[in-house]
């Protein structure tokens, strides 16, 4: 089982909807975790951090977290055709402060 | 500005060349990494390096080299040794937190063989 996975998408929704982002981690010790942004080319740029479970919200982004499921997501309100992008899941590893990246989700916003 | 910056965006190696990709960043973090992506594919650990004139391999060392002389720069080489380098280069920083570090991007690098 890979440490952290993610489905590659592509995820397609229209303008205006909620986008929903998976990601799960094997290593039940993990405590921080992280969405990234990555558009065609460019450098990853993070968009939240979540350490307790539950939700945090930020703008239009939610992210969600259940460490007893080992599962974090992330939510777009209202999605834009610029949230067009790859997401990010990224997990500390048990007993060190580095994260472990997901290969990714792509998601498409269609007008 | 504060930030990360890395040089050359785009670098062209030859057959049996050894490259250096440059990173610097004036955000007085400890830690600095160095990760490869290959087209479709997620991020890899090539180093990273918690402290000054220390640094450890991540998941895909070989033929890779790395120094850490100042806090601020954490160059990469790129040897003749690592047989497919072609890819896209990230250099990263990160302040340490409680319970992980959140880690911050340089704009990247794309190497490619000829």
């Amino acid at each position: 089982q890979k440490e952290v996975e993610q489905n590659s998408g592509p995820l397609s929704v229209p303008e205006g909807a909620i986008a929903s982002l998976n990601c799960t981690y094997s290593d039940r010790v993990s405590q921080s975790f992280f969405w990234y942004r990555q558009y065609s080319g460019k450098s990853p740029e993070l968009i939240m951090s979540i350490y307790s479970n539950g939700d945090k919200e930020d703008g239009r982004f939610t992210a969600q977290l259940n460490k007893a499921s080992q599962y974090v997501s992330l939510l777009i309100r209202d999605s834009q055709p610029s949230d067009s992008a790859t997401y990010l899941c990224a997990v500390n590893r048990g007993g060190s402060y580095i994260p472990t990246f997901g290969r990714g989700t792509s998601l498409i916003v269609h007008p | 500005d504060g930030g990360i910056t890395q040089s050359p965006k785009y670098l062209f190696r030859k057959e049996g060349q050894n490259v250096t990709l440059s990173c610097e960043q004036n955000l007085n973090h400890d830690a600095m990494y160095w990760y490869r992506q290959d087209p479709g594919q997620g991020l890899r650990l090539i180093y990273y390096s918690q402290i000054v004139n220390d640094f450890q391999k991540g998941d895909i060392a070989e033929g890779y080299s790395v120094s850490r002389e100042k806090k601020e720069s954490f160059p990469l080489t790129v040897t003749s040794a690592q047989k497919n380098p072609t890819a896209f280069y990230l250099c990263a920083s990160s302040i340490r937190g409680a319970t992980g570090n959140t880690i911050y991007f340089g704009e990247g690098s794309w190497l490619t063989v000829v």
